[in-house]
């Protein structure tokens, strides 16, 4: 069974930031593209960031872009998101998930882990 | 507001059918056979249902369909449980190489 397990969330002020990490085991970590997803309250899933295998190309929501950085390190089995210039609409939990192709559909997901921006 | 946009909620007695539409444009439903659907109970993480628009992941009942028709994708839950009770968001790939998914509905089993 895949395992993806996010960590580094937690309570930052507006303009901060943090940089979540994501854990992945019992799969080859490097066939896989993987995207960060996250859930705000209140509001439906959104879409963040998507990376591939190799870890060249890179993909962002338009409401990220030029804030968030998404990376992989395929030799540690993990994923990175570093979240800049936080905004208090960032405030969310974060998944990871594990796609079959490069961007959709996600058939694998961490718990998530929860940032909260505040202002 | 939502790129994809689906039922706020929808409802059900158990054994019944229930249909959740997903509807966008031609450049992301319409325009390509990659529609997902996600179940997610509260507090839990989303799981795979349907994906590109009628396949089943190994281990999902087949009381669990999908369909498409032009821009509006379709999630079918057939012989409703109250375990089925929970919010499922649609996804699509999109023509900018990113994903939409839907603002979620909440299915409620009465």
């Amino acid at each position: 069974e895949v395992q993806l397990e996010e960590s580094g969330g937690g309570l930052v002020q507006s303009g901060g930031s943090l940089r979540l990490s994501c854990a992945a085991s019992t799969f080859t970590f490097t066939d896989y593209a993987m995207s960060w997803v996250r859930l705000a309250p209140g509001r439906g899933l959104e879409w963040v960031s998507a990376i591939t295998g190799t870890g060249y190309t890179t993909f962002y929501a338009d409401s990220v872009k030029g804030r968030f950085t998404i990376s992989r390190d395929n030799s540690k089995n993990t994923l990175y998101l570093q979240m800049n210039s936080l905004r208090v609409d960032d405030t969310a939990v974060y998944y990871c998930a594990k796609a079959r192709r490069v961007v959709i559909p996600f058939d694998s997901w961490g718990q998530g882990t929860l940032v909260t921006v505040s202002s | 507001q939502s790129a994809l946009t689906q039922p706020a909620s929808v409802s059900g007695s158990p054994g019944q059918s229930i249909t959740i539409s997903c509807t966008g444009t031609s450049s992301d439903v319409g325009g390509y056979n990659y529609v997902s659907w996600y179940q997610q109970h509260p507090g839990k993480a989303p799981k795979l249902m349907i994906y590109d628009v009628t396949n089943r992941p190994s281990g999902v009942s087949d009381r669990f369909s999908g369909s498409k028709s032009g821009n509006t994708a379709s999630l079918t839950i057939s012989g409703l449980l109250t375990e089925d009770e929970a919010d499922y968001y649609c996804g699509s790939y999109t023509s900018s190489g990113t994903v939409f998914f839907g603002g979620g509905t909440k299915l409620t089993v009465l």
